[in-house]
This record gives C-alpha cells, sequence and structure tokens, in this order.
C-alpha cells in the first residue's frame, strides 16, 4: 500500500530537548515536505527537499533541521524545542515539486 | 500576508443540499490548484485539482470553478452527504515557475443529517 508514514504520532516533550520525528514514503517519490498545522494559519511549509542531498527553506524554518540521505526518509530535526513550535505536523511527499502530495497521518507535538 | 484565503472558517449544510466552499488567492502567477479533505487524526487527502487553462473541472460529485480574473475558485458539493464533513484546504502553486504549493487556513464542514 502506498503511504507516508510519520512516527511518532504523538510526543509530548520539555524545552531544550532535542527530538526527531521520522518520515518514510514507499512511492519513490522525489519531492518531499514538511508542514506545521496551526489553528487559523492553514498548512504553512517548513522544509522541502526536491531530491537526496537537496533540502530548501519553507516559509517558517526557524527552529528545524531536516537531512535528505536516502530517498525514502525525511527526518524533521528541532535541535532545542520550544512551546511556539507546539503544532500539529505532517510529512507529505510527492512525484516532483508541484505535484499532488500525499501526507502522512500527522504528529501532534506538545513542548512543555 | 495569506496568499490564499479561505474566508469561512467553518459552514454547515443540510444533507442531500449543495455546499460551496470558497477559495480567494492574491498571486497572480498561481495556476494551478487543488482542493484537500482532512479527517480528524488523518493526514490531508486529495479531492480534485485544477489549472489555470480550465474554468471547471468535475469528479463525481465534486466540482471546482476557477475564475481567475477574481482570483477566486469554489468547490461545489452534490448532493452532501454526512461523510462530507471534514476540514477543506485550498491549495494553489505557480507550478510553472517551480513553485511550492501554499495552503489556505482551511474551511470546517458539517453536514447534518
Amino acid at each position: 500500500e502506498a503511504q507516508v508514514t510519520q512516527n511518532p504520532r504523538y510526543l509530548i516533550t520539555v524545552t531544550g530537548k532535542k527530538l526527531t520525528v521520522t518520515c518514510s514514503q514507499n512511492m519513490n517519490h522525489e519531492y518531499m515536505s514538511w508542514y506545521r498545522q496551526d489553528p487559523g494559519l492553514g498548512l504553512r511549509q517548513i522544509y522541502y527537499s526536491m531530491n537526496v542531498e537537496v533540502t530548501d527553506k519553507g516559509d517558517v524554518p526557524e527552529g528545524y533541521k531536516v537531512s535528505r540521505k536516502e530517498k525514502r526518509n525525511f527526518p524533521l530535526i528541532l535541535e532545542s524545542p520550544s512551546p511556539n513550535q507546539t503544532s500539529l505536523y505532517f510529512c507529505a511527499s510527492s512525484l516532483s515539486q508541484g505535484n499532488i502530495q500525499y501526507f502522512g497521518a500527522g504528529t501532534r507535538l506538545s513542548v512543555l | 500576508d495569506q496568499q490564499v484565503k479561505q474566508n469561512s472558517p467553518s459552514l454547515s449544510v443540510q444533507e442531500g443540499r449543495i455546499s460551496i466552499l470558497n477559495c480567494d488567492y492574491t498571486n497572480s502567477m498561481f495556476d494551478y490548484f487543488l482542493w484537500y479533505k482532512k479527517y480528524p487524526a488523518e493526514g490531508p487527502t486529495f479531492l480534485i485539482s485544477i489549472s489555470s487553462i480550465k474554468d471547471k473541472n468535475e469528479d463525481g460529485r465534486f466540482t471546482v470553478f476557477l475564475n481567475k480574473s477574481a482570483k477566486h475558485l469554489s468547490l461545489h458539493i452534490v448532493p452532501s452527504q454526512p461523510g462530507d464533513s471534514a476540514v477543506y484546504f485550498c491549495a494553489a502553486s505557480a507550478g510553472s515557475y517551480g513553485q511550492n504549493f501554499v495552503f489556505g487556513p482551511g474551511t470546517r464542514l458539517s453536514v447534518l443529517p
């Protein structure tokens, strides 16, 4: 089954404790992206990757890092989480930039 | 400033009637538009698309209309069903220019039995 898998689905952490949210897709898609969803703001892009070893900032990249060492994986790293990063996060993938994206089920993060 | 706007945060419709969800955009370079549907505790799923060379696209009960001069698109659901109750996101991109999608804030649709 074609899918985008995110882990964990729920995470509660404390300020400053490094965390990683994993994302994996099995569709051999070149393009992958991370979004955060906040009330009244919709989905805002954090980082995206056009292909292996090619990543770029989206609209709200501050406080986040990503890497794309393999085509299928695109982890999101929060080196020093802060309460303003409490949000619902989605990973997505598509054949290429500008194509229909397939989303993971989401990761709800709370930073205390 | 939001480039893609969905000015109705929520909408309630009776089962069997038409649901009309609206989306406005400001960037005249946008040439490809998508609608996504999102249920609670799930990721958004693609619903229907339209490119700027068309003004209408239909898929079953779902029709998207694009008015380029008004920078406005709308999603019509006819007839509405309780299973259509979800949050609907409009997204736009200037695909010809290699740009990423920009999403609207979403509209929560409730279809009442």
